[in-house]
């Protein structure tokens, strides 16, 4: 069947831009999470939704990045006033069930890399 | 917060040998643990994963085992090929997010 898809896969954006970075979950996966890959390192998380509720959003790193996912289904991250730092691969991840639900198992999208210049 | 800890950072191997991966966690209530392939340019790919109640699984080349007292994990390649060569991820779950290791990028020469 059909895995996540993210789109679009590589943005180029100026420095003060805002971007949106689109997630199609694996259908019926209740849950979504975000993650940020820099260069040379691991995923690090960003925020988690149960369906269409934003359960944590402890990982974003400023109040310039936001998250949505209004009917439990496409999510959208969202970046204002883009800086430099923020030049990453953004991953998105669904899986099955919430984080209580026993299935613990995430699969990835192929990431969106983000250029900021 | 949990900290996940990978070692080597590269490894090189030659084709048919042996390739191990060792991970260390921080947090003891950590109870999930996968293990995440990555060619250039993907996304991270699920090959394996075990879970804090079972100490070894195995799935033809691949097995990962698992240490509670100790906190630690890893992965086991057998018959390495060269398309077993990418970046590899451990991972541990914690209040429901993955914390990941730094990876390791496998090159297996023929």
């Amino acid at each position: 069947g059909a895995g996540v898809s993210q789109s679009p896969r590589y943005k180029v954006a100026k420095r003060g831009q805002d971007v949106a970075l689109r997630c199609d979950p694996i259908s019926g996966h209740v849950s979504l999470f975000w993650y940020q890959q820099a260069l040379g390192q691991g995923p690090e998380f960003l925020t988690y939704f149960q369906n269409e509720a934003q359960l944590d959003k402890s990982g974003l790193p400023s109040d310039r990045f936001f998250a949505e996912r209004p009917e439990g289904s496409v999510s959208t991250l969202k970046i204002q006033r883009t800086q430099q730092e923020d030049s990453a691969v953004y991953l998105c991840a669904s899986s099955l069930m919430g984080v209580a639900g026993g299935i613990y198992e995430q699969y990835f999208g192929p990431g969106t890399r983000l250029t900021v210049t | 917060g949990e900290n996940v800890e990978q070692h080597p950072s590269t490894l090189s191997v030659q084709e048919g040998d042996s390739a191990v991966i060792k991970c260390t966690y921080s947090d003891s209530a950590s109870n999930y643990f996968p293990w995440y392939k990555q060619e250039l340019g993907k996304g991270p790919q699920l090959i394996i994963d075990i879970r804090s109640n079972v100490g070894e699984k195995k799935d033809q080349r691949i097995a990962v085992t698992l240490n509670k007292t100790a906190k630690h994990f890893s992965l086991h390649i057998t018959e390495t090929q060269p398309e077993d060569s990418a970046v590899y991820f451990c991972a541990a779950r914690s209040q429901g997010n993955l914390i990941f290791g730094k990876g390791t990028k496998l090159s297996v020469k023929p």
